[in-house]
């Protein structure tokens, strides 16, 4: 048990659908992260929250948004994708605070999406 | 472009041999290093860190990796692999003083361990 945890842990929709992935981080961190592993790829990072603001947000396309509450929560909103964003789509989380960012990842299972 | 290389795409070994992985990376400045590893079914877990000092560092589960900065480097060893270590491995580095909050990975190192 990481402390992160994410649901669900498989979707699959079709591309007309509207979809959210859930993270929870039980490790009183301030920060998270949603990445995207694709096979044969390195992890891509998508987004970035530090204390519930955006700091990152690496040219993703605007059918992902993401949307952090407070700093346990974190959701990745999915409209209109396409095939090629079938992944699995991780979330993580780090001590970090303000600008200075502890490195240390900690991983959820992640969510296995398929889109149709 | 800046690049974190595992060339090992897979590497299957026999129980009790040794093992290395390689990490290099192309970032020039001061950089963290980390080694993931993804058990099959399991979430990644960092298995090591490097931040400063000596650059032999020692993980759980006895593995160790060494930072050697002249090569960009930082390969991953363990002098007697056991089935249990079948996984993926990543390699992931952090460069400092870019501002971002980002780590740049590897492609992963299939470990299949033969009992």
């Amino acid at each position: 048990e990481t402390g992160v945890t994410q649901t669900p842990r498989h979707l699959v929709m079709g591309m007309t659908n509207k979809k959210s992935l859930k993270c929870e981080q039980h490790l009183g961190h301030n920060a998270m992260y949603w990445y995207k592993q694709s096979a044969k790829k390195p992890l891509e990072l998508m987004f970035v929250y530090s204390l519930e603001e955006r700091v990152e947000n690496n040219s993703v396309p605007s059918r992902f948004s993401p949307e952090c509450p407070n700093s346990s929560h974190l959701f990745l909103h999915l409209h209109t994708l396409q095939p090629e964003d079938s992944a699995l789509y991780l979330c993580a989380s780090s001590p970090g605070s303000g600008g200075a960012f502890i490195d240390t990842q900690y991983f959820g299972p992640g969510t296995r999406l398929t889109v149709l | 472009a800046q690049s974190v290389s595992q060339h090992n795409h897979h590497v299957i070994l026999s129980e009790a041999a040794s093992l290395e992985l390689g990490c290099n990376y192309s970032y020039g400045g001061t950089v963290n290093l980390f080694w993931y590893v993804q058990y099959p079914g399991q979430h990644l877990q960092l298995l090591l860190k490097y931040f400063s000092g000596d650059p032999l560092v020692k993980g759980i589960k006895g593995f160790e990796a060494e930072f050697i900065k002249s090569k960009f480097s930082f390969n991953l060893r363990k002098p007697s692999v056991q089935w249990s270590d079948t996984a993926e491995y990543f390699c992931a580095v952090k460069v400092l003083g870019t501002g971002a909050n980002n780590l740049f990975f590897g492609t992963g190192t299939r470990l299949t361990v033969i009992p």
